[in-house]
């Protein structure tokens, strides 16, 4: 059974960090794209950024390229995205996903003072 | 960018009556390797998305055969034979032929 478990959402204050993970089980990690969708309060998906399973192959969208960062760490079956410069606008459930297949349950992030 | 646009916003439908959504893409989502990759998710009230439907007509597995996809080049449909209690929720398009990937604003269905 496929499993997406993600960690590291919380409170942070404008202009913070934060480190999401996804823990990945149930499938061959390391073959396929892995995705960050995020979802605001009340609001619909938004895609956030993906990775490639080959080296050096990542997307990110304008609202956080720059800012953001996705890496996976394929012997341990985890996907990551390091976020920096948060802002209000960010605050949302941050889902991951494998090639938008399998969905986690979602990390609450919320960037508030 | 690709702009996924939905219709209806909102679908009221009777248990057992059929429901039809519709997604608009703004420019084909043919892919280059001749897959169209459009899918098809569901929401319910309080939960993650789940995929149904994949390449526009493909059902995902444990998928009951009432949903179906269809449509071709920027047109596509999600139809629901009849609608049980357990399809409420919202549903949405998206595209992954090209980065970014982009999603329909959702469409609420709700038992009349």
């Amino acid at each position: 059974e496929v499993q997406l478990l993600e960690s590291g959402g919380g409170l942070v204050q404008p202009g913070g960090s934060l480190r999401l993970s996804c823990a990945a089980s149930g499938f061959t990690f390391s073959s396929y794209v892995m995705s960050w969708v995020r979802q605001a309060p009340g609001e619909g998906l938004e895609w956030v950024s993906s990775l490639g399973t080959s080296v050096g192959k990542t997307y990110y969208s304008d609202s956080v390229r720059g800012r953001f960062t996705i890496s996976r760490d394929n012997s341990k079956n985890t996907l990551y995205l390091q976020m920096n410069s948060l802002r209000a606008e960010d605050t949302a459930v941050y889902y991951c996903a494998n090639s938008v297949i399998s969905w986690g349950q979602g990390t609450l992030v919320t960037v508030s003072s | 960018d690709i702009v996924m646009t939905q219709t209806p916003l909102s679908s009221p439908v009777t248990l057992g009556q059929p429901a039809s959504i519709s997604c608009r893409s703004s420019q084909s989502l043919v892919h280059s390797d001749g897959n169209t990759y459009l899918s098809w998710l569901q929401q319910r009230p309080g939960q993650p998305p789940r995929l149904l439907i994949y390449k526009i007509s493909n059902r995902f597995s444990g998928v009951p055969d009432r949903f179906s996809g269809s449509g071709a080049g920027t047109d596509f449909t999600l139809k629901i034979s009849r609608v049980e209690a357990e399809d409420v929720g919202i549903y949405y398009c998206m595209q992954a032929s090209q980065f970014p990937l982009t999603f329909g604003g959702g469409t609420k269905v709700e038992i009349k």
